[in-house]
């Protein structure tokens, strides 16, 4: 089976840097996702990493370090629009379904 | 292009009725999923379809059933609604060339 870990809340003040961890434990490995989710909508697709290493779009960073089982999601210049939950999600292989961490809620405060 | 749709956006009904979510994509993705989600539960898998003509259990299958009717729809029925199935119940497919899941607005469900 998988699971994965994330700190249930973190707040943050407008204009800083956040950084969300997730660690997990799968049988395979096919690559780590993050969705954004914000309250009444649905999730949407943030970033994926599939190889070790930081994938940057353009305030949103991150990071995996598949020997470790970890990775991250970084926010910089952080916006109140930035409030909502983000979830990691890591997929075994590439015919399974993702599995979802049981998300982060990110609260920006100014 | 509209994406993921679903339909209804609310429902609520009594324990022991029935109902079908639907869930059509536009995408001509063969992967389709249904999730349900409750607070501080994250997102659960229901079923998945990897391909037309293919079904299979996720997490938590029990209670629900799916059909695969054709590459753009998958829906989600419940056969006897109970209090425990009240939730928010997303669809979602999978581009084959990304890892990228889209989902779909979602369905509010309550049973009373």
């Amino acid at each position: 089976g998988q699971s994965l870990e994330q700190p249930s809340e973190v707040t943050a003040v407008e204009g800083a840097i956040v950084q969300i961890n997730c660690t997990y434990q799968t049988s395979g490995f096919y690559g780590l996702s993050w969705y954004q989710q914000h309250d009444g909508g649905a999730p949407t697709f943030l970033s994926y990493n599939a190889l070790d290493g930081l994938e940057e779009t353009g305030r949103f960073s991150s990071f995996l370090s598949r020997s470790d089982s970890y990775g991250y999601l970084l926010l910089q210049e952080l916006q109140m629009k930035d409030s909502a939950s983000y979830f990691c999600a890591v997929r075994d292989s590439g015919n399974t379904p993702l599995v979802f961490g049981k998300g982060t809620r990110l609260s920006v405060i100014a | 292009n509209a994406g993921v749709t679903q339909t209804p956006k609310f429902q609520v009904l009594k324990t022991g009725q029935s109902m079908t979510l639907q869930c059509a994509q536009d995408m001509n993705h063969n992967s389709m999923y249904w999730y349900r989600q409750d607070p501080g539960m994250g997102l659960r898998l229901i079923y998945y379809s990897a391909s037309e003509g293919t079904t299979d259990k996720g997490e938590v299958p029990n209670g629900y059933n799916v059909s695969r009717l054709n590459k753009r729809e998958f829906s989600l029925r419940l056969e006897s609604a109970a209090p425990s199935q009240t939730s928010v119940y997303f669809c979602a497919s999978k581009s084959p060339s990304t890892d990228t899941q889209y989902f779909g607005p979602g369905t509010r469900l309550t049973v009373l």
